[in-house]
């Protein structure tokens, strides 16, 4: 079955704490892409990546990192994080940034 | 700088009434455009999408989507909507030749029965 997988789907953590939230893809896609939903905001795009080794910084690429060593993952890294970064996190997969994504479930990060 | 706009937050409209979600965007350049749905507790599924040809797109559960290029707009329109319908939609671009997704802040949709 074709699907984007992250992990974990909750997370509770205290400020400062490092995390990854891990992105896992089946389809061979070549772009992929994380963003952040928030309530009358609607998602915001942090990082993307084209292919591998290849990223770039999205809207709100503060206080993120992300890699690409292999085609089908894409890791978000919050090495230090802050209660501002408390949000809903998608990850997505498309086979070119002009063809429609393909949706992970998400992952609830609290940072207290 | 490219921007999308959905300009209602929440749409109430009773079953089988007919809906419009409404989204313009601001782009120097032409672009790619799509309509995602959310249902609660979910990802974000394709509902359709224009990329080039024919300006109206239809779906397949009875959504269409025509695009107006002189109006920058992408409205998505239902000629009757079902409870199942009940949902959160997101328009979205990218604009040819760039990498970045721009999604509008969404439109909840609630059908009554």
């Amino acid at each position: 079955e074709a699907q984007v997988t992250q992990n974990p789907r909750y997370l509770i953590t205290v400020t400062g704490k490092k995390l990854t939230v891990t992105c896992s893809q089946n389809m061979n896609h070549e772009y992929m892409s994380w963003y952040r939903q928030d309530p009358g905001l609607g998602l915001r795009q942090i990082y993307y990546s084209m292919n591998v080794e290849v990223t770039d910084k999205g809207d709100v690429p503060e206080g993120y990192k992300v890699s690409r060593k292999e085609k089908r993952n894409f890791p978000l890294i919050l090495e230090s994080p802050s209660p501002n970064q408390t949000s809903l996190y998608f990850c997505a997969s498309s086979l070119s940034p002009s063809q429609p994504q393909h949706f992970g479930d998400g992952t609830r990060l609290s940072i207290l | 700088a490219q921007s999308v706009t959905q300009l209602d937050s929440q749409v109430p409209v009773f079953e089988e009434a007919p809906v419009e979600l409404r989204c313009n965007y601001s782009s120097s350049v032409s672009v790619y455009l799509f309509w995602y749905v959310q249902y609660p507790n979910q990802g974000l599924q394709l509902l359709l999408k224009y990329l080039s040809g024919s300006t109206l797109v239809e779906s397949i559960n009875g959504f269409e989507a025509e695009f107006n290029k002189s109006q920058t707009s992408f409205h998505l329109r239902k000629p009757s909507v079902h409870i199942s319908d009940t949902a959160e939609y997101f328009c979205a671009v990218i604009p040819s030749g760039t990498y970045k997704y721009i999604f509008g802040t969404g439109t909840r949709l609630k059908v009554l029965a």
